[in-house]
């Protein structure tokens, strides 16, 4: 079945320790997003690319960036995390047309230690 | 900047009620609604895509309209039950081809026994 896939679920990490989380899929979608949410809160859009083109989120720390290497596959690189980057991490995907939905992965769910 | 809100934060119901959530949205340039639901610690599930030129859409028990010029969105379920119990989410997408998605605050439902 054609999905987008998160990896890892979970994934725990030193305070400081770079981190990649990965995003792929399989709908050929040219739209992808990252978003964050910590407990109890909306998913916070980071940044999303639409085709090659990065669009950034004005208050998405520096501390976070991101890779689309081709229309498959996403990274998200979180450089230095602290203790408020532990959050559940939600990539999306999208064509770029009013009657497409946001497809959703299962999420990884980031730890700092 | 789309700002989304959703009313009421938390709602509770007894099992086989009829409820309305209620979504907001600031900025009427959009090119469709989505409506999600959430299960704790889980990932969003698709419920309703509305595109920006209809007014409805219905899916079993679930029926959403939008009033774009308004902007506003409801999410009717009918017959509420246990299993509806979630946070549901809309989410906004932007026109103009920017394509980003923002996400309201949320609903979090709970269907009593």
């Amino acid at each position: 079945d054609a999905m987008v896939i998160q990896n890892p679920r979970y994934q725990v990490t030193q305070f400081g320790k770079p981190v990649t989380l990965s995003c792929s899929q399989t709908l050929n979608h040219n739209v992808m997003y990252w978003y964050q949410q910590k407990s109890s809160q909306a998913p916070k859009l980071l940044f999303h690319y639409y085709d090659k083109d990065f669009n950034n989120e004005a208050d998405t720390p520096d501390n976070f960036q991101s890779r689309r290497p081709n229309t498959s596959f996403c990274f998200l690189d979180i450089r230095s995390p602290g203790l408020g980057d532990a959050a559940m991490y939600l990539c999306a995907t999208s064509r770029a047309s009013g009657n497409s939905p946001l497809h959703f992965g299962n999420g990884t769910r980031l730890t700092v230690t | 900047k789309q700002e989304v809100t959703q009313i009421p934060a938390a709602l509770s119901v007894p099992e086989g009620e009829n409820l309305v959530l209620n979504c907001s949205f600031t900025d009427s340039a959009i090119y469709n609604l989505q409506w999600f639901r959430q299960d704790p610690g889980k990932g969003l599930t698709s419920l309703l895509l509305i595109q920006s030129s209809q007014r409805e859409q219905t899916s079993g028990r679930l029926n959403a309209s939008l009033d774009k010029s308004s902007g506003r969105s409801t999410l009717y379920i009918a017959a509420s039950q246990p299993g509806d119990s979630a946070t549901y989410l809309c989410a906004v997408r932007q026109a103009g081809g920017y394509q980003k998605v923002t996400f309201g605050t949320g609903t979090k439902l709970q269907v009593i026994p």
